[in-house]
């Protein structure tokens, strides 16, 4: 099965600064790439997505590239605020969208 | 607004009791999951189903069992409870029409095991 690995597990920024979160996979079949947020007691939400076709992805402050060849994506988040201190978590998943999970990174953004 | 509702939010239960956690959503999704949430572990995939007369195994199913009473009703069973059953289970939702695409995840049930 697929396995995904996230770093770092803690990432302490200051305001306006970036924030950069990494993840491996191993199945090859993966083609489908999200990262959701996860605010301190609150379910997950979706923040960016990406797909095997498309190599980079932006919204606003949040970008996530994939290098397919060397299995990693990553998320970055550009002008830090404290609202974007969460737990943030990648996933990846094939076609039948059956997700596996990193095991999250909590960001705390320092005013 | 249409959403993801899960009961008990919170439980306490002793070692050797049956739970039930209960799912239920009002967006008209086909595809409903199960996932338990560990510090340090991420989100596990427990059980999934990608309609009523469909119910696949995740990565962690043993000890689990599920059923899906309707297409809008997927819920969640510990047979024996156990003290390393103890987490917070999500249940979550996504749209086949809509390809690889979101999951839309309950506000969570904590569970806890004594």
């Amino acid at each position: 099965g697929e396995n995904v690995e996230q770093h770092p597990s803690t990432l302490s920024v200051q305001e306006g600064d970036s924030a950069v979160i990494k993840c491996t996979y191993s199945d090859s079949a993966s083609n489908y790439f999200p990262w959701y947020k996860q605010e301190l007691g609150k379910r997950p939400q979706l923040i960016i997505d990406i797909r095997s076709n498309v190599g980079e992805k932006k919204d606003q402050r949040i970008a996530v590239t994939l290098n397919k060849t060397a299995k990693h994506f990553s998320l970055h988040i550009t002008e830090t605020q404290p609202e974007d201190s969460a737990v943030y978590f990648c996933a990846a998943g094939d076609n039948d969208y059956k997700l596996s999970f990193g095991a999250g990174t909590t960001v705390t953004v320092r005013a | 607004d249409a959403d993801v509702t899960q009961t008990p939010r919170n439980r306490i239960t002793k070692t050797g009791k049956r739970i039930m956690l209960e799912c239920s959503q009002t967006k008209g999704h086909d595809r409903m999951y199960w996932y338990r949430q560990d510090p340090g572990l991420g989100l596990q995939l427990i059980y999934y189903s990608f309609d009523v007369k469909d119910i696949n195994k995740g990565e962690i199913s043993d000890g689990y069992s599920v059923s899906r009473q309707a297409q809008a009703k997927f819920s969640l069973s510990l047979e024996s409870a156990i003290p390393n059953q103890t987490a917070l289970y999500f249940c979550a939702t996504s749209d086949s029409r809509d390809g690889a695409g979101e999951l839309f995840f309950g506000e969570g049930s904590r569970l806890t095991v004594l």
